[in-house]
């Protein structure tokens, strides 16, 4: 089955710099990688989303690349600000209907913004 | 709309017992999951289910039974509780017919076993 690996666990920037976390997969049918934020004490909340058929995909001061060669994917944050502090997940599925839409998680990387 | 609804928020049991995790939505969603999450290990699919009337397994489903009468509800049964079972219980609803299949996530059952 699918198998998702994070990296780093932790990282810690100074307010204003820029963050990049990354995943690799392990299988080559995924097609759907979502990043989720998860603040302390509350549910994981969708930020950014990619399909296979697409490198890059952008919102204000996230984005996010795809290499399914290499079957990795990295978030990334641009002139980070304290409130982007937060555990943040990657997830990856075959996509569309039915089980093919069961996420697979990585591990977690916990955000610190410094002010 | 009220979204993915879970009851209750807290609970504390002890060895042995049983009890239901609530979910509900009001999307209309055909697919719901329940998740659980550990310190350290992300979020591990639990079971899950396609539509009314079908569930199946996820990564870690030993200890747990589902049931899908309704498109709304979809509540997690832990039979016979033990301690390895303390977490935190997140069940996700999206709909399947959609492209991307976003999950969206309740607020979560913080469960205590002593």
């Amino acid at each position: 089955g699918e198998n998702v690996e994070q990296h780093p666990s932790t990282l810690s920037v100074q307010e204003g710099d820029s963050a990049v976390i990354k995943c690799t997969y392990s299988d080559s049918a995924s097609n759907y990688f979502p990043w989720y934020k998860q603040e302390l004490g509350k549910r994981p909340q969708l930020i950014i989303d990619i399909r296979s058929n697409v490198g890059e995909k952008k919102d204000q001061r996230i984005a996010v690349t795809l290499n399914k060669t290499a079957k990795h994917f990295s978030l990334h944050i641009t002139e980070t600000q304290p409130e982007d502090s937060a555990v943040y997940f990657c997830a990856a599925s075959l996509g569309y209907g039915g089980s093919q839409g069961n996420l697979i998680f990585g591990k977690g990387t916990k955000l610190s913004v410094k002010p | 709309n009220a979204g993915v609804t879970q009851t209750p928020k807290f609970q504390v049991l002890k060895t042995g017992q049983s009890m239901t995790l609530q979910c509900a939505q009001d999307m209309n969603h055909e697919y719901m999951s329940w998740y659980r999450q550990d310190p350290g290990m992300g979020l591990r699919l639990i079971h899950y289910s396609v539509g009314a009337g079908i569930t199946d397994q996820g990564e870690v489903p030993n200890g747990y039974n589902v049931s899908r009468s309704t498109t709304e509800d979809f509540p997690l049964r832990l039979l016979s509780a033990a301690p390895s079972q303390t977490s935190v219980y997140f069940c996700a609803s999206s709909n399947s017919g959609r492209a991307l299949h976003t999950q969206y996530f309740g607020p979560g059952t913080r469960l205590t076993v002593l």
